[in-house]
């Protein structure tokens, strides 16, 4: 398999739920990025993995907490989110280094309840 | 500060018409220039990406976009619009040093008139 991957693609949970979010880039990249997408908002860069370790946390409320294992995948992980956050989440890797842009995978829709 | 300014929102062609999305960026030194397509509920796909050399790159789909440094631009064309073209456009612009940063523009949303 190429590109990148992510799962599921489609979520629905209620606020007291925990769930994760999946990527997995099979590129060789050592960059990973989340993205979240919400309707009518530009992109929002979430969190930023080079080389396995967090260089950007843009603000991002502790309800969302990322976990980068190892170069080639990705994890959000939800607890307590609000309707607010439901959204398009988008994750991404690229290669430090190297300006050739970003790969990024189909996205999970998010849905709060 | 970096910066990319899609000044259109939406816009809507007849199918076979001609196509150009605007785009310019805010950045100081020699910029790295991407533009993205995202069609409904899809990640982002590369279009096309301007390093340096020639200021009128090819990408895929048939679209092409040219590199006006005097302008700060980067827009983005197409001769004959298909119906499939329907989607939203991003330009980003990257940031060199660190993790290779982009900065992405809102994005313009092309709706497609048979």
């Amino acid at each position: 398999e190429t590109g990148v991957t992510q799962t599921p693609r489609h979520l629905v949970m209620g606020m007291t739920n925990k769930k994760s979010l999946k990527c997995e880039q099979h590129l060789g990249h050592n960059a990973m990025y989340w993205y979240k997408q919400s309707a009518k908002k530009p992109l929002e860069l979430m969190f930023v993995y080079s080389l396995e370790e967090r260089v950007e946390n843009n603000s991002v409320p502790s309800r969302f907490s990322p976990e980068c294992p190892n170069s080639s995948h990705l994890f959000l992980h939800l607890h307590t989110l609000q309707p607010e956050d439901s959204a398009l989440y988008l994750c991404a890797s690229s290669q430090v280094g190297v300006a050739m842009g970003y790969t990024f995978g189909s996205g999970t829709r998010l849905t709060v309840v | 500060a970096q910066s990319v300014t899609q000044p259109d929102i939406h816009i809507t062609v007849s199918e076979g018409a001609s196509l150009e999305l605007r785009c310019n960026y805010s950045y100081g030194a020699t910029p790295y220039l991407f533009w993205y397509v995202q069609s409904p509920g899809q990640g982002l796909q590369l279009l096309l990406k301007y390093f340096s050399g020639d200021t009128l790159v090819q990408g895929i789909k048939g679209f092409e976009a040219e590199f006006k440094r005097s302008q700060s631009s980067f827009n983005l064309r197409k001769p004959s619009v298909h119906w499939s073209d329907a989607a939203e456009y991003f330009c980003a612009v990257g940031v060199s040093g660190g993790y290779n940063k982009l900065i992405f523009g809102a994005g313009t949303r092309l709706a497609v008139h048979p």
